[in-house]
Parts: structure tokens; sequence; C-alpha cells
């Protein structure tokens, strides 16, 4: 069972539209990295999401913390093709100094 | 300032070898994490090095092994190598043992044959 769940799995859109990815999980976290890796690369820090119901934007990306710190989304705002990567969240485990990621969504954005 | 630099990118291997994956980290970050990543399992969690010591470990077998010099530079290595080892190796390095996030390299990618 992962701890994470990301949905959806795969996503595929057209340049200039809109799109939500989703991170879940059945426990609290204290707080949630988001990373977006390309290929042949490593991932890349995007934001790191702490408190209950915060909101952080990077340009056209919009993260959200739920507010029962259970649950994050991340928005994308007019996708460019150079959104296209892998989006993948990430829990960090405190005591162990360690991440646990979810499964990722794999996003393609077509020009 | 230089990025987590990973040696090397690519490397293929006959079963039953042993491969040694080298990491330097960010000038004056001290831990430096493993990780690999399969398309089925995704990112799984190898070990963290902190000052020299292994500070935690995954779920993996005693063929996965690690190691941390004095200058923060650290090497992995698998023993015995299986199919399944054929994956992507991530190093991540922390400045603040990830509360801070951490900065990962591009990876060595391994494939056993």
């Amino acid at each position: 069972t992962q701890l994470l769940e990301q949905s959806p799995q795969f996503l595929s859109i057209q340049e200039g539209e809109n799109l939500t990815v989703y991170c879940n999980s059945s426990s609290v976290f204290s707080s949630l990295q988001w990373y977006r890796q390309e290929p042949g690369e490593g991932p890349v820090l995007l934001v790191t999401v702490v408190t209950g119901g915060e909101v952080k934007k990077l340009k056209r990306l919009t993260f959200q913390f739920g507010d029962a710190r259970k649950d994050s989304s991340l928005h994308i705002t007019a996708a460019q093709t150079g959104d296209t990567g892998l989006y993948l969240c990430a829990l960090r485990i405190q005591g162990a100094q360690k991440l646990v990621f979810g499964q990722g969504t794999r996003l393609t954005i077509n020009p | 300032k230089a990025g987590v630099t990973q040696t090397p990118r690519y490397l293929i291997k006959t079963r039953g070898q042993q491969v040694t994956l080298s990491c330097s980290p960010i000038s004056g970050h001290r831990s430096v994490s493993w990780y690999q990543q399969t398309p089925g399992q995704g990112l799984q969690f190898l070990f963290e090095y902190f000052s020299e010591t292994q500070r935690n470990k995954g779920n993996f077998p005693g063929r996965f092994s690690g190691r941390q010099f004095s200058n923060s530079r650290s090497e992995m290595n698998v023993s015995t190598l299986e199919l399944g080892d054929s994956a992507l190796y991530l190093c991540a390095s922390s400045s603040y043992r990830g509360s801070r996030g951490y900065t990962f390299g591009s990876g060595t990618r391994l494939t056993v044959v």
C-alpha cells in the first residue's frame, strides 16, 4: 500500500489548457514537497508546503495543502510544453531523514 | 554553485558483477541520500549518510552498501548484480538533512544484462 497516492497517473493535454493533479494520504503529514523530474534528469524541488490550508504560487503553478494536512494539489494554468515531466509529491519522514515518494503523475503537454 | 554530480551517467554490467557509483554533493552539504528509481516501484530510499556515518537504511538487501568520505563525497556499491537491479540511481544532498528540501543529481542509469 502506497503511503502517498497520486492521481491521475498519466495526463496528456493541449498547450493552453489548465490542469490539476492530486496527492492524497490516509495519514496526516507535517509537510509535503513537490518535485518535477524531466527525462534523463533527477527530480527538482518545486515547493514545500507546511501549514494546513496553505497556498503557494510559483508563476503558473499553484500548490495547495489540504486543511487536514492529508492531501495536496498542484494546479497549472495555461500549460506550456515546457511543463511536460513527471510530477512527484514526497513526504519527509523526519526521524528517518528520508523522502517517501508517490508514484507520480506523468504530464505531457502537446503543442 | 555546482550542483550534485553523479558518475558515471550510464553503466552496463553483467549479472553477478559488482558496481560502484559515485556522488559529489553540493559544497557544504553534509547529508547524502541515495534512491533507486524503477518504472514499477518508483523512487525508493536506499540509505542516508551524514558526517561519514550511515544514519538510515531502506528496505534493500545487504548487497547494497555505501560509504561517505570526509569531504562528504559518497559512493554506493551493489554486489552480485541481478537483472532487477537495473534502475536509475539518484543521489541527493542536503544542508539540513532534508528540512529545506533535497537537491538531486542527474543519476546513474544502470543496466544489468
